[in-house]
């Protein structure tokens, strides 16, 4: 099974920061590789796809980037409603795994 | 607007069954692959399973393979998470979600781009 390392595993960063998520898959993925952000008690939201395409509706101060085993999810200027834990996801083959979350607060 | 509503969450002793409903709309349910993922207490995300749009293919998670059965009624819009012999491991949040490609084949997946609300499974005797 491909496992997927996320770094940090929690930061806290000032409104207007710019922010970098890391994500490592075990094996090479392509771009195989899905973001999330998730709040407290709600399902996840599905941000980016095949490692760079932003989904619809999603501001464009966040951004993917990467290929082969290492990706990065990056907000450019980090705002309140940020505030959540993003996930990470391999799509190359079952089981599609995620990452173990990285917690972003607000300072 | 896409929905999805699951259902079908209780508590349940070890050794035990449920099955989880997921109602769609919004979308043609039947293009598309739809995939279960769960979530225990203060925990992250666990893919559970996925189902083709056809259902010509399922995979899933190796700890629920031969206990958990996914399954699909394109005519009623519904998907299905059958779990036995249920464990206490499986307690959790379980998220329907649609797979973001129009009817997807081969092994890969871009990912679940609307998610349910949840529906929670506890395993306790």
């Amino acid at each position: 099974d491909i496992q997927m390392t996320q770094s940090p595993s929690s930061l806290s960063a000032s409104v207007g920061d710019r922010v970098t998520i890391t994500c490592r898959a075990s094996q090479i993925i392509s771009t195989y590789l899905n973001w999330y952000q998730q709040k407290p008690g709600k399902a996840p939201k599905f941000l980016i796809h095949a490692a760079s395409t932003l989904q619809s509706g999603v501001p464009s101060r966040f951004s993917g980037s990467g290929s082969g085993t290492d990706f990065t999810l990056t907000i450019s200027s980090l705002q309140p409603e940020d505030s959540a834990t993003y996930f990470c996801q391999h799509g190359y083959r079952s089981p599609f795994t995620f990452g173990q979350g990285t917690k972003v607060e607000i300072k | 607007q896409v929905q999805l509503v699951e259902s079908g969450g209780g508590v349940v002793q070890p050794g035990g069954s449920l099955r989880l409903s997921c109602s769609a709309s919004g979308f043609t349910f039947s293009d598309y692959g739809m995939h279960w993922v769960r979530q225990a207490p203060g925990k992250g995300l666990e893919w559970v399973t996925f189902i083709r749009y056809d259902e010509n293919n399922k995979y899933y998670l190796d700890s629920v393979k031969g206990r958990f059965t996914v399954s699909r009624d394109n005519s009623k819009n519904t998907l299905y998470l059958q779990m036995n012999r249920l464990r206490a491991e499986d307690t959790a949040v379980y998220y329907c979600a649609k797979d973001h490609e129009w009817r997807r084949v081969g092994h890969t997946t871009s990912g679940c781009d609307y998610w349910g609300q949840g529906t929670r499974v506890t395993v306790t005797s």
